[in-house]
């Protein structure tokens, strides 16, 4: 079955990097494209970053863009995101997500269980 | 990007009840909409596609429509196992973006 694990969140200060790991399993991982969704406390959710299945091609949200980088390694079944001059608006739930269409565009469909990311001096 | 309003923000039903949750995009994005479900602590869970395909698995209880900007899910005959937070998404084009929330609680 699909899994999505996600790892690397924590209490970071305002300005620093924190990066954050993706390992998937259970599907073929280098014909799907994967995104990040991320939920603060309390909040609804919000769509970060996708890359294509090949790498390619990214695309983010208007709040993180020039911030966050989001990119894969095929070999290990892994996606990241490194984020950078984090702030306190960052706080958040980040999940992991696959596409629903394998070398194409469509809606998020499996997720993982999310890494909390605590921007806080 | 593209906006997606959705409605209401919160909703009161009793068991058996139907409700219909409403979201409306702020340009044409043909049925590029999915809609989740989401439970205290837990990831979202997938339940639609297309504005109106069901994701393998979900009850047939569960229903939408809609094409251009407005879109509806529609919960037959709600079960307690229904009593959570409902999101829409537009899969258009990118930024992808997602409704407010509807928090739908028992009456």
């Amino acid at each position: 079955q699909v899994q999505l694990v996600e790892s690397g969140g924590g209490v970071v200060q305002p300005g620093r990097s924190l990066r954050l790991s993706c390992g998937a399993s259970g599907f073929a991982f280098s014909t799907y494209s994967l995104h990040w969704v991320r939920q603060a406390p309390g909040k609804g959710l919000e769509w970060v970053a996708v890359i294509s299945y090949n790498g390619i091609n990214k695309y983010y949200g208007d709040s993180v863009r020039g911030r966050f980088t989001i990119s894969r390694d095929n070999s290990k079944s892994t996606v990241y995101l490194q984020m950078d001059s984090l702030r306190g608006e960052d706080t958040a739930v980040y999940y992991c997500a696959k596409d629903r269409a394998s070398f194409g565009v469509g809606e998020v469909d499996y997720w993982g269980q999310g890494t909390l990311v605590t921007v806080s001096s | 990007a593209i906006q997606m309003t959705q409605s209401p923000s919160s909703l009161s039903a009793s068991v058996g009840d139907r409700i219909t949750i409403t979201c409306r995009a702020s340009q044409g994005i043909r049925n590029d909409v999915g809609w989740y479900q989401q439970k205290p602590g837990k990831a979202p869970k997938f339940l639609m596609y297309s504005a109106s395909t069901l994701e393998s698995g979900v009850p047939s209880r569960f229903s939408g429509s809609g094409s251009g900007t407005d879109f509806t899910l529609t919960i037959s005959s709600l079960q307690p196992e229904d009593f959570a937070t409902y999101y829409c998404l537009q899969d258009y084009t990118y930024p992808y973006t997602f409704g407010q929330g509807t928090k739908l609680e028992i009456k």
